[in-house]
């Protein structure tokens, strides 16, 4: 089955800085990929995402790039923010009728 | 609208006994899916159900069951708990499920299961 790797676990940038979250995955088939953001004591909430047939799609502060070749994918976000702290997953999804698989997550912290 | 509600958010049960949780999806939504969170494991798919039938499994043991009722809202059971299966359990709703080839999920804030 899919297998998602999301590094770096733990990132902690100062604010105002850029980061950079990275995942890969393992079938080549997988078309859809999702980024949830998840706040202390709630549940994961979708932030971006981007189909396969895209390299590149920003929403403001955020955007998420996509090398199918390399079968990586990346969350940028500029210009961070104290409530940007939180924990990210990644996500890749195959077809229609397959499950989401999750990355491990990466917690990060925005130093004010 | 309503989000999607868990119950209980917080539970302390002892090895052996079994325990079963609770989700309302948002109004409208047909599909129920269930997550396993642990720290350094990330969300670990348990199964999903739309309109009353699982429509898909995660690889967790027969102790881990589910079902949903005609009013969309859904329960999972574990039974015999192990010290393994303290985490955090989240529901997340959709409007299509794992079968919309997107489709945004919806989580809810989980149940905190603590086994001792």
């Amino acid at each position: 089955g899919e297998n998602v790797e999301q590094h770096p676990s733990t990132l902690s940038v100062q604010e105002g800085d850029s980061a950079v979250i990275k995942c890969t995955y393992s079938d080549s088939a997988s078309n859809y990929f999702p980024w949830y953001k998840q706040e202390l004591g709630k549940g994961p909430q979708l932030i971006i995402d981007i189909r396969s047939n895209v390299g590149e799609k920003k929403d403001q502060r955020i955007a998420v790039t996509l090398n199918k070749t390399a079968k990586h994918f990346s969350l940028h976000i500029t210009e961070t923010q104290p409530e940007d702290s939180a924990v990210y997953f990644c996500a890749a999804k195959k077809s229609s009728g397959d499950k989401l698989t999750f990355g491990t997550g990466t917690r990060l912290a925005v130093r004010p | 609208k309503a989000g999607v509600t868990q119950t209980p958010r917080y539970l302390i049960k002892t090895r052996g006994q079994q325990v079963t949780l609770s989700c309302s999806p948002i109004s409208g939504h047909r599909s129920v899916s269930w997550y396993q969170q642990t720290p350094g494991q990330g969300l670990q798919f348990l199964f999903e159900y739309f309109s009353e039938t699982q429509r898909n499994k995660g690889n967790f043991p027969g102790r881990f069951s589910g079902r949903q009722f005609s009013n969309s809202r859904s329960e999972m059971n574990v039974s015999t708990l192990e010290l393994g299966d303290s985490a955090l359990y989240l529901c997340a709703s959709s409007l299509g499920g794992l079968a919309s080839n997107t489709g945004e999920l919806f989580f809810g804030e989980g149940s905190r299961l603590t086994v001792l």
